[in-house]
């Protein structure tokens, strides 16, 4: 299977600061077809995980220009600039290359 | 607009069997994979399993002997059955679509496994 591995745990960032989450995984992403299937997902306290950003730097439908992905292989990294009070919760990258799929531990961001 | 909606038991006893079921809307269940994902309280991400768009299904191997996912395409439905059922398997079940990533989430059904 493929190790999902997120750092930090944990971030504090004052309102408009900007943050960076990292995550590796154990083998390449890169599927048969040339895709890398890296997804960052933020889960909101009390709801259900959203998709940021999808194959990598894809910005999902709404989402706002302030989160960005970037990376490639086994080496990716989700930027939040301006942050704002509504972008606390925790933080997942998850492949979706190899089944089965898996997921970062999360990474839980505060607002100081 | 795109919709999923898990629906179940709140509750299961220990070694029984849990019955999910994933009810979807603005989308053809023939043209998009479905995940079933769930989330122990207070913990990370763990997926469970694949319903594919041609019917095929992907599980995850430490769940393969105990877990079922199928669908009734006329429905718009997606069904999960796990037998055995124990504490840990306590948490949060999500229906997830994928898209390069998985783009809609249902809102999750909270399921605890307990006498």
């Amino acid at each position: 299977d493929v190790v999902m591995t997120q750092t930090p745990v944990s971030l504090s960032v004052s309102l408009g600061g900007q943050v960076s989450i990292s995550c590796r995984s154990s083998q390449s992403l890169v599927h048969n077809n040339g895709n890398t299937y890296l997804s960052w997902y933020l889960q909101k306290p009390g709801q259900s995980p959203q998709l940021l950003i999808y194959k990598v730097s894809n910005r999902f439908s709404g989402i706002s220009d302030r989160f960005s992905g970037s990376g490639s292989g086994t080496d990716f990294t989700l930027k939040i600039s301006r942050v704002e009070p509504d972008d606390l919760g925790v933080y997942y990258c998850g492949q979706g290359t190899q089944y089965p799929l898996t997921f970062g531990s999360g990474t839980k961001l505060e607002i100081k | 607009q795109v919709q999923l909606k898990e629906s179940g038991p709140g509750l299961v006893q220990p070694s029984q069997t849990l019955s999910l079921t994933c009810t979807v809307s603005g989308f053809s269940l023939t043209s998009y994979n479905v995940h079933w994902v769930r989330q122990p309280p207070g913990k990370g991400l763990e997926w469970m399993g694949r319903m594919r768009y041609n019917g095929d299904t992907s599980y995850n191997s430490a769940l393969k002997s105990r877990l079922s996912i199928s669908r009734d395409t006329s429905k718009n439905q997606v069904f999960l059955k796990m037998n055995s059922l124990q504490t840990d398997d306590t948490g949060t079940y999500y229906c997830t679509r994928d898209s390069g990533g998985s783009d809609y989430w249902g809102q999750g059904v909270m399921v605890t496994v307990s006498s």
